[in-house]
């Protein structure tokens, strides 16, 4: 089975542009989840969709947002970019919401100059 | 104070040493699962525990719901064992159901 596939790998933006980053599960995978990571605060939770359902969603500003496919792809949006947007943002899916092993794709590297 | 706090930071050891990295968390937990991540590279996860133990290969991971506490065993480490490795939690209710990580702990294995 392919892994969990994360478009594009790098990406460079300027303050006040917007970002939109892609996640394709595994085949079967109904479960995505969205996290950020930097230096300064470790890896935080974003959101968490199932079934097209947003389930849980972590301390962030509105200006943070995603969804979810029928087909389970899933987009997160990020508008207004701040510098301290730059992170690395990862997804992972796992077959069910809740405790099932979770499959992480290598990630989105994004900079914002 | 952390609602998931990981000892040690971290940790440098031989070849063949036995390794243990701990997770105390403070909240209900659904489930605990044990991450690694390789310099530049993605997130593998190791184990997904609810209660007890797992064992894959040289790693062992222990969980004690009482105690609020997990434990990730390596046994006779490799450098290639080189990594952070990252503790997280899933909350027990729906609206608590988001993961919470640790900081992390750094592990080097010298030859």
């Amino acid at each position: 089975k392919a892994g969990v596939t994360q478009t594009p790998r790098y990406l460079i933006k300027t303050r006040g542009q917007q970002v939109t980053l892609s996640c394709s599960p595994i085949s079967g995978h109904r479960s995505v989840s969205w996290y950020q990571q930097t230096p300064g605060q470790g890896l935080q939770f974003l959101f968490e969709y199932f079934s097209e359902t947003q389930r849980n969603k972590g301390n962030f500003p509105g200006r943070f947002s995603g969804r979810q496919f029928s087909n389970s792809r899933s987009e997160m949006n990020v508008s207004t970019l701040e510098l301290g947007d730059s992170a690395l943002y990862l997804c992972a899916s796992s077959l069910w919401a809740t405790n099932s092993p979770l499959h992480f794709g290598n990630g989105t590297r994004l900079t914002v100059t | 104070k952390n609602e998931v706090e990981q000892s040690p930071q971290n940790l440098t050891a031989q070849e063949g040493e036995f390794i243990t990295i701990n997770c105390s968390y403070s909240v209900g937990i659904s489930a605990l699962h044990w991450l690694q991540q390789h310099p530049g590279g993605g997130i593998v996860s190791l184990f997904m525990l609810s209660s007890g133990k797992k064992k894959h290969g040289r790693l062992i991971a222990t969980i004690n719901i009482q105690e609020k506490h997990s434990s990730l065993h390596i046994t006779a480490s490799h450098p290639r064992d080189s990594a952070v490795y990252i503790c997280a939690v899933r909350g027990v209710t729906s609206n608590t159901g988001k993961l919470i990580f640790g900081q992390g702990t750094t592990l080097q294995v010298k030859p």
